[in-house]
């Protein structure tokens, strides 16, 4: 146990809609990175925070859109959905410190 | 174009068989990372290697770190159905930015 919790699992959901995905990083780490991981393309960065604050963002779509609350969860939002956004999204976090990353089991989303 | 990239992509192989897997790069990396995903989980970090010419052990695995910081191998020496899983190699891109990814070697070690 990676002490990293994503919720949902799985998530099925139609085109055009809208969905959030929810994570918790381990107690006391301050960074929270999102990635997306499909079979061709591999895990891609999505956005990180550090402490509410974006720091960083990786190949994320306008349609998407994170954010890190005060008590450090954090929420990635995908709207307007299409069928290529069905993927695994990652979720990680780490003591602010990059070389230790810790992941959360994922969340599996399918538009169909 | 990837940063990262993992040879070879896929590998089966027989328990006992040794075998070792290459992650390669035009770009210095400050440290790199491996990890192991299993189905239906998330990357579990295996190891850190930082410093150029380092070999690090852990049981049957052993990590290496090429002298220039621009590559990095994983040898397994005889396998186990356990160590059956997707193995990743991962750096910060510059500084202490968020890590990149290579696409994996998928290793299956047959009984």
């Amino acid at each position: 146990d990676s002490g990293v919790t994503q919720t949902p699992k799985h998530l099925i959901t139609a085109t055009g809609q809208r969905v959030t995905l929810r994570c918790s990083p381990r107690s006391g780490d301050l960074s929270v990175y999102w990635y997306q991981q499909s079979l061709d393309q591999g895990l891609q960065f999505l956005i990180h925070y550090y402490n509410g604050e974006e720091r960083a963002k990786g190949n994320i779509l306008e349609r998407f859109s994170a954010q890190q609350f005060p008590d450090l969860h954090s929420e990635l939002n995908l709207s307007s959905l299409e069928l290529g956004d069905s993927a695994l999204y990652f979720c990680a976090s780490s003591d602010g410190t990059v070389t230790e990353a810790f992941f959360g089991q994922g969340t599996r989303l399918t538009v169909v | 174009t990837q940063l990262l990239e993992q040879s070879p992509q896929f590998l089966s192989i027989q328990e006992g068989e040794n075998l070792t897997v290459y992650c390669n790069s035009s770009s210095v990396f400050s440290s790199l990372q491996w990890y192991r995903q299993e189905p239906g989980e998330g990357p579990v970090l295996l190891v850190t290697v930082v410093t150029g010419g380092e070999v690090k052990k852990l049981k049957r695995l052993t990590f290496q770190f090429g002298d220039a910081r621009k590559d990095s191998s994983l040898h397994i020496t005889a396998a186990q159905p356990g160590d059956t899983g997707l193995y990743l190699c991962a750096g910060p891109r510059s500084g202490n930015t968020p890590l990149v990814f290579g696409k994996g070697t998928r290793l299956s070690v047959i009984a």
